[in-house]
């Protein structure tokens, strides 16, 4: 059982172009959401997160959105650049939950940017 | 900053030997993180340490398997009589997060090492 969902392995955006990435989670005691970048032969890097009190979160070119009623957030990168290229996983935590089960990561989406 | 280092990077092993790999977190960092991960899949919580206590283990973790810090500073996972199936990159992460609460702090991953049981 899937609790956190990229029901897209890939997508080409034209680089300068906006790229979005969406993810869906079935958990409703997840609270906070994270974004990760993944190049190849490397660990996963922190990019963006967000907590259920907010909807939106920006850092530079970078913004998630959430929408709790949907269970549903995504990434927008505006624009994209050819170093954007990588996997993006999206994930998911109860932060009151106490307990320590780790981040819950979806199966990643690769970004590809056009030049 | 260093950031997290794992060791070995690959490891290739045959079925039923025993391996090791070693974790060195950012030296401020409380937690420490394993994580497994294969092909098309993200990362998969396997267990935490806060400090030297290792507080959660997921039921991924069969017995076969065991993670220590015994000095709150480096871990390591070691797995008994490989399979096939444990063929993954093992992940290890390092956060600094507060006594009680959740985990929701951002993670520092370390490149992983690649285990292939042949």
């Amino acid at each position: 059982d899937q609790q956190v969902k990229q029901n897209s392995p890939s997508l080409s955006v034209q680089e300068g172009r906006i790229s979005i990435l969406n993810c869906d989670y079935t958990n409703s005691m997840f609270d906070y959401f994270l974004w990760y970048k993944k190049y190849p032969a490397e660990g996963p890097t922190f990019l963006i997160s967000i907590s259920s009190i907010k909807d939106k979160n920006e850092d530079g070119r970078f913004t998630v959105f959430l929408n709790k009623s949907a269970k549903h957030l995504s990434l927008h990168i505006v624009p994209s650049q050819p170093g954007d290229s990588a996997v993006y996983f999206c994930a998911a935590s109860q932060y009151s939950g106490g307990g320590a089960d780790g981040l819950t990561f979806g199966k990643g989406t690769h970004l590809i940017i056009q030049p | 900053d260093t950031g997290v280092s794992q060791d070995p990077r690959h490891k290739i092993t045959k079925r039923g030997q025993n391996v090791t790999f070693r974790c060195d977190p950012i030296s401020e960092h409380n937690r420490l993180y394993w994580y497994r991960q294969t092909l098309g899949q993200g990362p998969e919580f396997l267990t935490y340490f806060q400090n030297e206590a290792q507080l959660e283990k997921s039921r991924l973790l069969s017995d076969r398997f065991s993670a220590e810090r015994p000095k709150g500073s480096f871990s390591t996972l070691e797995i008994q009589r490989t399979e096939q199936g444990d063929s993954a990159m093992y992940l290890c992460a390092s956060s600094f997060g507060g006594t009680f609460g959740g985990i929701n702090e951002k993670l520092f991953f370390g490149s992983g090492t690649q285990l292939s049981v042949l």
